[in-house]
Protein backbone atom coordinates (compact mmCIF):
# COMPACT_ATOMS: atom_id res chain seq x y z
CA UNK A 1 0.00 0.00 0.00
CA UNK A 2 1.43 3.78 -0.35
CA UNK A 3 2.08 6.30 2.25
CA UNK A 4 3.38 9.49 2.18
CA UNK A 5 5.25 10.99 4.98
CA UNK A 6 6.14 14.76 5.37
CA UNK A 7 8.63 14.74 7.21
CA UNK A 8 8.50 18.33 9.27
CA UNK A 9 4.67 19.22 10.24
CA UNK A 10 5.96 23.04 10.88
CA UNK A 11 8.90 25.21 9.09
CA UNK A 12 8.94 28.80 9.73
CA UNK A 13 11.00 30.98 8.29
CA UNK A 14 12.05 34.65 7.20
CA UNK A 15 10.33 36.34 4.53
CA UNK A 16 13.13 36.22 1.50
CA UNK A 17 14.45 33.15 2.87
CA UNK A 18 14.80 29.93 0.84
CA UNK A 19 12.66 27.46 1.99
CA UNK A 20 12.15 23.26 1.11
CA UNK A 21 9.08 21.37 2.26
CA UNK A 22 9.86 17.53 2.33
CA UNK A 23 7.62 14.60 1.25
CA UNK A 24 9.01 10.78 0.95
CA UNK A 25 6.50 8.33 -0.05
CA UNK A 26 6.52 4.25 -0.07
CA UNK A 27 4.81 2.50 -2.82
CA UNK A 28 5.47 -0.66 -4.54
CA UNK A 29 4.45 0.38 -8.36
CA UNK A 30 5.01 3.68 -10.21
CA UNK A 31 3.44 6.53 -8.63
CA UNK A 32 2.07 9.94 -9.59
CA UNK A 33 3.20 13.05 -7.43
CA UNK A 34 1.33 16.39 -6.32
CA UNK A 35 1.99 19.08 -3.91
CA UNK A 36 -1.62 20.81 -3.14
CA UNK A 37 -1.59 23.71 -0.32
CA UNK A 38 -4.72 25.12 1.58
CA UNK A 39 -5.23 28.48 3.19
CA UNK A 40 -7.07 28.83 6.42
CA UNK A 41 -10.53 27.59 5.94
CA UNK A 42 -10.50 26.82 2.11
CA UNK A 43 -9.72 23.92 0.11
CA UNK A 44 -6.89 22.89 -1.46
CA UNK A 45 -5.40 24.09 -4.69
CA UNK A 46 -2.97 22.42 -6.68
CA UNK A 47 0.61 23.89 -6.69
CA UNK A 48 2.20 21.18 -9.12
CA UNK A 49 2.23 17.36 -10.45
CA UNK A 50 4.77 15.24 -11.65
CA UNK A 51 3.61 12.46 -14.33
CA UNK A 52 6.10 11.65 -15.63
CA UNK A 53 9.02 13.40 -17.83
CA UNK A 54 11.81 16.04 -16.68
CA UNK A 55 12.38 14.89 -12.50
CA UNK A 56 12.40 18.56 -12.22
CA UNK A 57 8.63 20.58 -11.95
CA UNK A 58 7.82 23.70 -11.82
CA UNK A 59 4.31 25.04 -10.22
CA UNK A 60 2.45 28.09 -9.55
CA UNK A 61 3.89 31.18 -7.25
CA UNK A 62 7.01 30.26 -8.08
CA UNK A 63 7.48 26.74 -6.39
CA UNK A 64 9.34 23.85 -8.08
CA UNK A 65 10.00 20.03 -6.62
CA UNK A 66 12.01 17.53 -7.87
CA UNK A 67 11.05 14.02 -8.20
CA UNK A 68 14.16 11.98 -6.81
CA UNK A 69 12.86 7.95 -7.61
CA UNK A 70 15.85 6.33 -5.49
CA UNK A 71 15.21 8.43 -2.44
CA UNK A 72 11.67 7.93 -3.05
CA UNK A 73 11.27 11.62 -2.25
CA UNK A 74 9.06 14.68 -4.19
CA UNK A 75 10.67 18.05 -1.58
CA UNK A 76 9.35 20.79 -2.59
CA UNK A 77 11.07 24.55 -2.78
CA UNK A 78 10.97 27.94 -2.86
CA UNK A 79 13.97 30.24 -3.39
CA UNK A 80 12.30 33.47 -1.87
CA UNK A 81 9.14 32.93 0.55
CA UNK A 82 6.48 36.31 1.25
CA UNK A 83 3.91 36.61 3.54
CA UNK A 84 1.26 35.47 1.65
CA UNK A 85 3.31 31.80 1.03
CA UNK A 86 1.96 31.25 4.93
CA UNK A 87 -0.21 27.88 4.15
CA UNK A 88 -0.56 24.16 5.14
CA UNK A 89 1.40 22.08 2.26
CA UNK A 90 0.23 18.62 1.33
CA UNK A 91 1.71 16.24 -0.63
CA UNK A 92 -0.09 13.23 -1.97
CA UNK A 93 0.78 10.31 -4.38
CA UNK A 94 -1.66 8.25 -6.47
CA UNK A 95 -0.56 5.12 -7.77
CA UNK A 96 -0.65 3.95 -11.41
CA UNK A 97 -1.95 0.54 -11.84
CA UNK A 98 -4.73 -1.21 -14.31
CA UNK A 99 -7.19 -2.15 -11.85
CA UNK A 100 -6.82 0.94 -9.16
CA UNK A 101 -8.70 4.01 -9.24
CA UNK A 102 -6.15 6.12 -8.52
CA UNK A 103 -6.64 6.39 -5.03
CA UNK A 104 -4.39 9.97 -3.63
CA UNK A 105 -3.00 9.31 -0.17
CA UNK A 106 -2.16 12.87 1.56
CA UNK A 107 0.83 13.09 4.24
CA UNK A 108 0.15 14.77 6.70
CA UNK A 109 0.66 18.38 5.98
CA UNK A 110 3.39 20.95 6.58
CA UNK A 111 2.15 24.46 8.11
CA UNK A 112 4.73 26.88 6.66
CA UNK A 113 4.74 30.03 8.49
CA UNK A 114 6.54 33.31 7.17
CA UNK A 115 8.03 36.07 9.19
CA UNK A 116 8.56 39.66 8.35
CA UNK B 1 -16.28 29.56 -13.44
CA UNK B 2 -16.70 26.15 -13.37
CA UNK B 3 -15.95 24.86 -9.46
CA UNK B 4 -17.04 23.01 -6.55
CA UNK B 5 -19.71 24.69 -4.16
CA UNK B 6 -19.86 22.95 -1.09
CA UNK B 7 -22.57 24.13 1.94
CA UNK B 8 -23.17 25.57 4.51
CA UNK B 9 -19.67 26.57 5.24
CA UNK B 10 -20.14 26.34 9.13
CA UNK B 11 -22.62 23.82 10.62
CA UNK B 12 -23.81 23.21 14.25
CA UNK B 13 -25.67 20.39 15.80
CA UNK B 14 -26.39 18.67 18.91
CA UNK B 15 -24.64 15.20 19.19
CA UNK B 16 -27.87 12.48 18.04
CA UNK B 17 -28.82 14.49 14.95
CA UNK B 18 -27.98 13.50 11.12
CA UNK B 19 -26.82 16.32 9.00
CA UNK B 20 -26.15 16.21 5.70
CA UNK B 21 -23.71 18.02 3.69
CA UNK B 22 -24.21 19.67 0.20
CA UNK B 23 -21.80 19.43 -2.77
CA UNK B 24 -22.23 20.44 -6.25
CA UNK B 25 -19.43 20.61 -8.90
CA UNK B 26 -20.67 22.07 -12.69
CA UNK B 27 -17.02 20.65 -14.15
CA UNK B 28 -18.53 17.48 -15.69
CA UNK B 29 -16.46 15.63 -13.58
CA UNK B 30 -17.00 11.80 -13.44
CA UNK B 31 -15.35 11.14 -10.16
CA UNK B 32 -16.29 12.92 -6.49
CA UNK B 33 -14.86 12.70 -3.16
CA UNK B 34 -15.59 12.89 0.73
CA UNK B 35 -12.22 13.49 2.52
CA UNK B 36 -12.19 14.53 6.18
CA UNK B 37 -9.74 17.00 7.54
CA UNK B 38 -8.13 16.41 11.32
CA UNK B 39 -5.09 18.79 12.85
CA UNK B 40 -2.28 16.84 12.02
CA UNK B 41 -3.88 13.90 10.07
CA UNK B 42 -3.64 15.04 6.80
CA UNK B 43 -6.81 13.95 4.62
CA UNK B 44 -8.60 10.96 5.02
CA UNK B 45 -10.85 9.09 2.65
CA UNK B 46 -14.60 9.16 3.91
CA UNK B 47 -16.26 8.09 0.23
CA UNK B 48 -15.83 8.12 -3.40
CA UNK B 49 -17.82 7.76 -6.53
CA UNK B 50 -16.54 7.40 -9.78
CA UNK B 51 -20.10 7.64 -11.72
CA UNK B 52 -23.76 8.04 -11.07
CA UNK B 53 -25.46 5.65 -9.02
CA UNK B 54 -22.49 4.01 -8.10
CA UNK B 55 -20.34 5.11 -4.75
CA UNK B 56 -17.52 2.69 -2.78
CA UNK B 57 -16.17 3.08 0.92
CA UNK B 58 -13.04 4.98 1.59
CA UNK B 59 -10.46 4.28 4.38
CA UNK B 60 -13.28 5.64 7.38
CA UNK B 61 -16.64 5.30 6.18
CA UNK B 62 -18.07 4.30 9.39
CA UNK B 63 -20.86 6.39 10.60
CA UNK B 64 -21.16 8.29 6.93
CA UNK B 65 -23.67 7.88 3.94
CA UNK B 66 -23.22 9.19 0.54
CA UNK B 67 -25.58 9.12 -2.62
CA UNK B 68 -24.61 9.70 -6.34
CA UNK B 69 -28.16 10.43 -8.09
CA UNK B 70 -26.84 13.16 -10.22
CA UNK B 71 -23.61 13.92 -11.95
CA UNK B 72 -23.28 17.08 -10.44
CA UNK B 73 -24.45 16.07 -6.83
CA UNK B 74 -22.62 14.42 -4.24
CA UNK B 75 -24.41 14.60 -0.82
CA UNK B 76 -22.68 13.32 2.75
CA UNK B 77 -24.67 12.82 5.65
CA UNK B 78 -22.90 12.37 8.76
CA UNK B 79 -25.01 9.67 10.86
CA UNK B 80 -25.49 9.42 14.79
CA UNK B 81 -23.39 6.58 14.87
CA UNK B 82 -20.59 8.51 13.51
CA UNK B 83 -18.46 8.61 17.20
CA UNK B 84 -16.45 11.77 16.94
CA UNK B 85 -17.85 13.69 13.81
CA UNK B 86 -16.89 17.05 14.53
CA UNK B 87 -14.30 18.23 11.98
CA UNK B 88 -13.50 19.66 8.77
CA UNK B 89 -15.04 18.13 5.48
CA UNK B 90 -14.15 18.42 1.83
CA UNK B 91 -15.60 17.37 -1.39
CA UNK B 92 -13.37 17.22 -4.61
CA UNK B 93 -13.65 16.10 -7.92
CA UNK B 94 -11.98 14.26 -10.56
CA UNK B 95 -12.26 14.72 -14.10
CA UNK B 96 -11.17 10.91 -14.48
CA UNK B 97 -11.01 8.01 -12.71
CA UNK B 98 -6.96 8.01 -13.84
CA UNK B 99 -4.22 7.90 -11.00
CA UNK B 100 -2.97 11.36 -13.26
CA UNK B 101 -5.87 13.01 -12.97
CA UNK B 102 -5.74 16.14 -10.05
CA UNK B 103 -8.18 16.65 -7.69
CA UNK B 104 -10.21 19.81 -7.78
CA UNK B 105 -11.83 20.76 -4.26
CA UNK B 106 -14.36 22.78 -2.40
CA UNK B 107 -14.20 24.91 -0.02
CA UNK B 108 -15.19 22.69 2.82
CA UNK B 109 -17.87 22.37 5.64
CA UNK B 110 -16.09 23.29 9.09
CA UNK B 111 -19.00 20.74 11.08
CA UNK B 112 -18.97 21.19 15.30
CA UNK B 113 -21.08 18.71 16.93
CA UNK B 114 -21.93 19.15 20.68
Amino acid sequence: AQSVTQLDSQVPVFEEAPVELRCNYSSSVSVYLFWYVQYPNQGLQLLLKYLSGSTLVKGINGFEAEFNKSQTSFHLRKPSVHISDTAEYFCAVSEWSGTSYGKLTFGQGTILTVHP
Amino acid sequence: DGGITQSPKYLFRKEGQNVTLSCEQNLNHDAMYWYRQDPGQGLRLIYYSQIVNDFQKGDIAEGYSVSREKKESFPLTVTSAQKNPTAFYLCASRESRGANSPLHFGNGTRLTVT
